[in-house]
C-alpha cells in the first residue's frame, strides 16, 4: 500500500519569503500525485497536480511542486508568500485498490505566515 | 464547477444518539468518501462508495456506517456516538472507475460528542 509522508507539521515563515514544504511517498510504480489546501473552517481545495509529462507542475496562488521520481518525493514551493497563505497543507498520493483509485493523505503541514 | 454539499456544518450531540451526517454531490460522479480528520493525523478513509448501494470499509470503519440509495447521495450514520468521534467530517468524489482518484470536497462537518 501506498504512504505519504510529510515531515514538517509546522513551517514559520516571514511574509514575502520563500517557503517549501516537503512531501515524500512510498511507490515503485507510476502515480499520481496532489497537493491540497485547507483554510481554516474549510474543506480541502485542489492546489495542484502531476499526472504525467512535465515534473514542474504549477499550481493556483503561485505555487508550484516538482516531482522527481527517483528520490520519490513530490515538494511544493513559492517564491514569495501572503499572509493569506497561512493554512494547512496536504500532500496525496493515488491508491489503485480493488474497485477505483483512492487518495492517501500525509498528516499535513501547517504554514504560519508571519508579518 | 463541482460542487460537493454537506448538509450540516457543525453539530453537537449526546454520547449515545444516533447521527446522520448528509452529503450532496451534483456532477454524477460514481464514487464518494467520507473521511474524517483530526489533528497530527491528516485524513484518514472511513467509507467509500463507487456505485450506488455499493460500500467498501476504509481504513477506520469501527462505528460507523454508510448508505448511499441514490447516486448524488452517501450519508455517514453513526449509530450510537461517542466522545471519541468528536472530529471534523469531510465527505468527498471522484470522477470514477479509471480516474486519477482527484477528490472533490465539501466544507466539511465538524461533530462535537458530548
Amino acid at each position: 500500500a501506498q504512504s505519504v509522508t510529510q515531515l514538517d507539521s509546522q513551517v514559520p515563515v516571514f511574509e514575502e519569503a520563500p517557503v517549501e514544504l516537503r512531501c515524500n511517498y512510498s511507490s515503485s510504480v507510476s502515480v499520481y500525485l496532489f497537493w491540497y489546501v485547507q483554510y481554516p473552517n474549510q474543506g480541502l481545495q485542489l492546489l495542484l497536480k502531476y499526472l504525467s509529462g512535465s515534473t514542474l507542475v504549477k499550481g493556483i496562488n503561485g505555487f508550484e511542486a516538482e516531482f522527481n521520481k527517483s528520490q520519490t518525493s513530490f515538494h511544493l514551493r513559492k517564491p514569495s508568500v501572503h499572509i493569506s497563505d497561512t493554512a494547512e497543507y496536504f500532500c496525496a498520493v493515488s491508491d489503485y485498490g480493488g474497485a477505483t483509485n483512492k487518495l492517501i493523505f500525509g498528516t499535513g503541514t501547517l504554514l504560519a505566515v508571519q508579518p | 464547477d463541482v460542487k460537493v454539499t454537506q448538509s450540516s456544518r457543525y453539530l453537537v450531540k449526546r454520547t449515545g444518539e444516533k447521527v446522520f451526517l448528509e452529503c450532496v454531490q451534483d456532477m454524477d460522479h460514481e464514487n464518494m468518501f467520507w473521511y474524517r480528520q483530526d489533528p497530527g493525523l491528516g485524513l484518514r478513509l472511513i467509507y467509500f462508495s463507487y456505485d450506488v448501494k455499493m460500500k467498501e470499509k476504509g481504513d477506520i470503519p469501527e462505528g460507523y456506517s454508510v448508505s448511499r440509495e441514490k447516486k448524488e447521495r452517501f450519508s455517514l450514520i453513526l449509530e450510537s456516538a461517542s466522545t471519541n468521534q468528536t472530529s471534523m467530517y469531510l465527505c468527498a468524489s471522484s470522477l470514477g472507475l479509471e480516474d486519477t482518484g482527484e477528490l472533490f470536497f465539501g466544507e466539511g462537518s465538524r461533530l462535537t460528542v458530548l
